[in-house]
């Protein structure tokens, strides 16, 4: 199993409140992933990053914010949760990023409640 | 605007029997399909992929036939055991020159129920 730390598991916040998720990764990949999960649309990617401090936007980034300062961590931030952000995070890693066919390795995820 | 669509939510189908699951793309650039197996409480794990040069790949129990004219790929299980049971994503990524940096689509998932 690919080296992927989430944390934490569970969640449950208040509206407003800032949350921040966690990803390390013991395999030393240069490419992470935030994706999210929610029923009818698979999961979405949130931010990349393809490498220490770069960093880019996904398809539904709006009202999330990431970081990566070391190779083996990926910050997930909600900087004012809303109960639209509920979901199942999920985090992923690749060696190659898209150079060569190979595929992403997934965390067991986080799920976020907002009340 | 879902550029990958698993249409079937679900499929059931008996032990020792063929489970076939569908996925439709309508982006042209996508060159390198996946397939994901997931169950509860876990993160998706990598299944099965295929590369656009190719039309169908091999795994065991597995196989991945990919239709580049049709937009359409799927994913033969033989023979299905209960263990199969799970939610079953088709992803894809434009892969050509690196430039997407390897980012996935997903489809929207179909729950494989295998009846003992």
């Amino acid at each position: 199993d690919a080296g992927i730390t989430q944390s934490p598991r569970h969640k449950v916040t208040e509206t407003g409140t800032p949350v921040t998720l966690r990803c390390h990764q013991t395999e030393n990949h240069r490419y992470m992933y935030w994706y999210r999960q929610d029923p009818g649309h698979g999961l979405r990617l949130i931010h990349y990053s393809y490498g220490v401090k770069d960093t880019d936007k996904g398809e539904v980034s709006d009202g999330y914010s990431v970081s990566r300062s070391k190779t083996e961590d990926f910050l997930l931030t909600l900087e004012s949760a809303t109960s639209s952000q509920t979901s199942v995070y999920f985090c992923a890693i690749s060696e190659v990023g898209g150079w060569g066919n190979q595929p992403q390795h997934f965390g067991d995820g986080t799920r976020l409640s907002i009340l | 605007d879902q550029q990958v669509k698993q249409n079937s939510p679900s499929l059931s189908v008996q032990e020792g029997r063929i489970s076939i699951l569908n996925c439709d793309y309508t982006n042209s650039m996508f060159d390198y399909f996946l397939w994901y197996k997931k169950y509860p409480a876990e993160g998706p794990t990598f299944l099965i992929s295929i590369s656009s040069i190719k039309d169908k790949n091999e795994d065991g129990r597995f196989t991945v036939f990919l239709n580049k004219s049709a937009k359409h790929l799927s994913l033969h299980i033989v023979p299905s055991q209960p263990g199969d049971s799970a939610v079953y994503f088709c992803a894809a990524s434009v892969n050509a020159g690196g430039t997407s940096y390897g980012k996935l689509t997903f489809g929207q998932g179909t729950i494989l129920t295998v009846h003992p």
